[in-house]
């Protein structure tokens, strides 16, 4: 099956500072997403970007398919950004995730 | 709020016991699927049921089973707990059973077995 893996596992950041976090495959993929878990758990979607960049406010996402890497970029951070960070591909029905990054944002 | 409601939020189980977990989905989503998240993992596929019929499987034992039903609603059911049952369990939903669709996730039942 395919691979996930993200990078750093872990992140600690002063608030206002920029960050890449980093998602790579090991197979070609037509379906990934990126979330935020939050302290209480919910997973929230940030991207849905199997290709190409997109932003949303201070978060944007690139996907590289043929080289099998995703980069979600946050700028600016915000203590409410911390959380963990996942990215997961479609594989048949079902996602795989990566083990995540944890970001701490201190004021 | 996503659209996708779990309950309970959070419940302690002794060994051996039987749990129950209930999702409701958003109408329209016919596809629902469960995942488990140990502590520190990311989550852990456990199966997918599209319109009412279990369509594809993690590397669960059968004591994972589960159930869904039409009005978008599902149940996970847990048999025979073990102590490394512990975990946060997703119900993620989808209007379609294939394609390039976004799973929405719920907020998830926090499982404790002691």
């Amino acid at each position: 099956g395919i691979q996930v893996e993200q990078s750093p596992p872990d992140l600690i950041l002063q608030e206002g500072a920029n960050s890449t976090l980093r998602c790579n495959f090991s197979d070609s993929v037509n379906n990934l997403q990126w979330f935020h878990q939050n302290p209480w758990g919910q997973l929230i979607n940030l991207f849905y970007i199997p290709s190409g960049t997109k932003q949303n406010g201070r978060l944007s996402a690139t996907t590289v398919a043929t080289e099998r890497y995703s980069l979600l970029y946050i700028s600016s951070s915000q203590t409410t950004d911390s959380g963990v960070y996942f990215c997961a591909v479609r594989e048949g029905g079902k996602l795989i995730f990566g083990q995540g990054t944890e970001l701490s944002v201190k004021p | 709020e996503t659209g996708v409601t779990q309950s309970p939020t959070h419940l302690i189980k002794t060994r051996g016991q039987q749990v129950t977990l209930r999702c409701s989905s958003q109408s329209g989503h016919n596809t629902v699927s469960w995942y488990q998240q140990a502590l520190g993992q990311g989550p852990q596929f456990i199966f997918q049921y599209y319109r009412e019929e279990e369509n594809g499987r993690g590397n669960f034992p059968p004591r994972f089973s589960g159930l869904q039903f039409p009005n978008y609603s599902s149940e996970l059911n847990v048999n025979a707990l073990e102590l490394d049952d512990s975990a946060l369990y997703l119900c993620a939903s989808t209007p379609a059973i294939s394609g390039a669709n976004v799973l929405t996730f719920g907020a998830g039942s926090r499982l404790t077995v002691l």
